[in-house]
């Protein structure tokens, strides 16, 4: 398996344009996460789907932050408009639903809003 | 209001001697606890997990003790190794929902 793949690897985009981060979770996991890591908070929960239904958002920062699951395999965050401040590394994670089971997270995607 | 904790955010440490990384939370309804490595771009990697019914768990040269009732978490890796230079992160489970620390960035010099 290819494990967890998070498109782009790196984004620098202009404050005001929208951007969307996608991750494809590894196949037959049915929780996924999105965190989001900085120097100030860490690595954040910013929301988790279970059965790409979403479970808790309460991690999302604000409205300008929404994410969807349309199926199994597919997974996006996104951002508009975008601010200086979301700069930041955005990890996906996936896992089996359930407990006592450790997430595997992706590479990230490096955003910078200039 | 951070539930877990890793109040060292570096830790320097020879090659051969041991590592003690160490991680506090606060939540009760924690009931299993990780430690994810971190190399520069790349995501976290899982590395050992504990449940909240056990104190003590090994793999190899890496340990996690668990005191419940000072709700704190350790990991020691001994002996260090120059590639267990990384941040590492504990974070606690609650259902299905992982909370990290902020991680400790270890140097193992040779």
């Amino acid at each position: 398996d290819a494990g967890v793949i998070q498109s782009p690897r790196h984004e620098v985009t202009e404050m005001g344009q929208e951007v969307t981060l996608r991750c494809k979770p590894i196949s037959g996991h049915n929780s996924l996460f999105w965190y989001r890591q900085t120097m100030m908070r860490g690595l954040e929960l910013l929301i988790y789907f279970n059965n790409n239904v979403p479970i808790d958002d309460s991690g999302m920062p604000e409205d300008r932050f929404s994410a969807k699951m349309p199926n199994a395999s597919f997974s996006t965050l996104k951002i508009q408009p975008s601010e200086p401040r979301d700069s930041a590394v955005y990890f996906c994670a996936s896992s089996h639903t359930g407990m006592h089971t450790e997430a595997f997270f992706g590479q990230g995607t490096r955003l910078t809003v200039v | 209001d951070q539930q877990v904790k890793q109040n060292s955010p570096s830790l320097s440490v020879q090659e051969g001697r041991i590592s003690i990384l160490n991680c506090d939370y606060t939540n009760s309804m924690f009931d299993y606890f990780l430690w994810y490595k971190k190399y520069p771009a790349e995501g976290p990697t899982f590395l050992i997990s504990i449940s909240s019914i056990k104190d003590k768990n090994e793999d190899g040269r890496f340990t996690v003790f668990l005191n419940k009732s000072a709700k704190h978490l350790s990991l020691h890796i001994v002996p260090s190794q120059p590639g267990d230079s990384a941040v590492y992160f504990c974070a606690a489970q609650a259902g299905n929902k992982l909370t990290f620390g902020g991680g400790t960035r270890v140097l193992v010099k040779p």
